[in-house]
């Protein structure tokens, strides 16, 4: 049973627009989330993350929304650049990203287009 | 600041056979988790280490187990592999104190089992 659902496989936005991920997660013991950034032949790379005590981070360009009785999340990049093409993966802890470890979607494949 | 390295970068092996994957943290973080990505799945937790011992465990048999070192560099091993370890093994560093901690990933291990 999946935990983390990322529902998008795909996602393709022109360049400039603003590119929203979304995030669905089933364990209402999560408190911890984060967003990864992965390229081909790469590891994933820590983008952004939020505590369930926050429904809004800020980094730059982007932004994660944060719905707790929705169990959902979003990730919002404003404006979308080429080099965001990538796969992102929506992680969840139980416990901050502690001991158990961090539970991943499948990922969301966003292509920007010039 | 060194990141996260892996070693080696891709291995085949045949079913049966066993195997042992490496990883040097991010300098100044003392807490090592391994994870497994499937073909076109999100990283699965196999386990943590912390000060030299197993802090936390995924759903994964015992014939995966780990070790952590003084330097906190740590190893994955694998017994009696099967085909379906073919994978890409991800290594992932973090500072254990603090409430909400980052992983920060090495470029991983691409295991092909034959």
């Amino acid at each position: 049973d999946q935990q983390v659902k990322q529902n998008s496989p795909s996602l393709s936005v022109q360049e400039g627009r603003i590119s929203i991920l979304n995030c669905d997660y089933t364990n209402s013991m999560f408190d911890y989330f984060l967003w990864y950034k992965k390229y081909p032949a790469e590891g994933p790379t820590f983008l952004i993350s939020i505590s369930s005590i926050k429904d809004k981070n800020e980094d730059g360009r982007f932004t994660v929304f944060l719905n707790k009785s929705a169990k959902h999340l979003s990730l919002h990049i404003v404006p979308s650049q080429p080099g965001d093409s990538a796969v992102y993966f929506c992680a969840a802890s139980e416990s901050g990203g502690g001991a158990d470890g961090l539970t991943f979607g499948k990922g969301t494949h966003l292509i920007i287009q010039p | 600041e060194t990141g996260v390295t892996q070693s080696p970068t891709h291995l085949i092996k045949t079913r049966g056979q066993q195997v042992t994957l490496r990883c040097s943290s991010q300098s100044g973080h003392n807490t090592v988790s391994w994870y497994q990505q499937a073909l076109g799945q999100g990283p699965q937790f196999i386990f943590q280490y912390y000060r030299e011992e197993e802090n936390g465990r995924g759903n994964f048999p015992p014939r995966f187990s780990g070790l952590q070192f003084p330097n906190y560099s740590s190893e994955l091993n694998v017994n009696a592999l099967e085909l379906d370890d073919s994978a890409l093994y991800l290594c992932a560093s973090s500072l254990a104190t603090g409430i909400y901690n980052e992983q920060f990933f090495g470029p991983g291990t691409r295991l092909t089992v034959l």
